[in-house]
């Protein structure tokens, strides 16, 4: 069965500290899909970042950066220097791939409330 | 707007009255889901569409709650004899799948029907 675990229910940092949220997830497929989504307190969703099962390359974008590990079935999402604004909650999910290569559900962690203080 | 609508953003009612919400997605979207979140978690599927035809429902999906989607374009969630443990945002989400593969696997989401079981 799919699962993700975020461990972390909530973290607090100051502005421009760097934060890393955790996402562990369990899967017996051998191709899956991974993303992390933002709900900001006004509650829509917002898509971040998809990553392959078989694509183990980071990915930078701006302050953002996602390091996946299927080693450690981790894939984890760092903010660098974190501003007011990324305060939200962040969604790790899973989707196994469905008929070989398309999406199947989304199975959401709990998240992780992250609150940067100015 | 282009973006994925739901209606209604707010809808009180009695235990045991029936309710009916309505997504309309992004319109060149064939996927439809629909996910319902509580309080401190994250999304859990319910089910989806792809264009008219319902390809996967969950289990949390009693016999209370039925989901059409009959042209492949809006779709209606209705709960049937509505119970106070229904009480959740509902969310719809669209997204574009090509079998072909090219797709972001982004889903873009509603602001969510928030129901309140009184």
């Amino acid at each position: 069965a799919q699962k993700v675990t975020q461990a972390q229910t909530e973290i607090s940092v100051v502005e421009k500290e760097d934060v890393t949220l955790d996402c562990v997830y369990e899967t017996r497929d051998t191709t899956y899909y991974l993303f992390w989504y933002k709900q900001p307190p006004s509650g829509e969703l917002v898509f971040l970042i998809r990553r392959n099962s078989f694509d183990e390359q980071n990915e930078i974008s701006g302050r953002y950066s996602w390091n996946f590990q299927k080693s450690t079935s981790s894939f984890n999402f760092t903010i660098t220097a974190s501003q007011v604004v990324d305060s939200a909650v962040y969604f790790c999910a899973l989707s196994e791939a469905v008929r070989g290569s398309t999406l199947g559900r989304l199975y959401f962690g709990r998240g992780t409330q992250l609150t940067v203080w100015p | 707007d282009t973006g994925v609508s739901q209606d209604p953003r707010h809808k009180i009612t009695k235990r045991g009255q029936n309710v009916t919400f309505r997504c309309d997605p992004i319109s060149e979207h064939n996927r439809l889901y629909w996910y319902r979140q509580t309080l401190g978690q994250g999304p859990e599927f319910l089910t989806y569409f792809q264009n008219e035809a319902q390809l996967e429902k969950s289990r949390l999906l009693s016999d209370r709650f039925s989901a059409e989607r009959p042209k492949g374009s809006f779709s209606t969630l209705e709960i049937q004899r509505t119970e106070q443990g229904d009480s959740a945002m509902y969310l719809c989400a669209s997204s574009l799948e090509r079998t072909s593969g090219g797709s972001t696997g982004e889903l873009f989401f509603g602001e969510g029907s928030r129901l309140t079981v009184l």
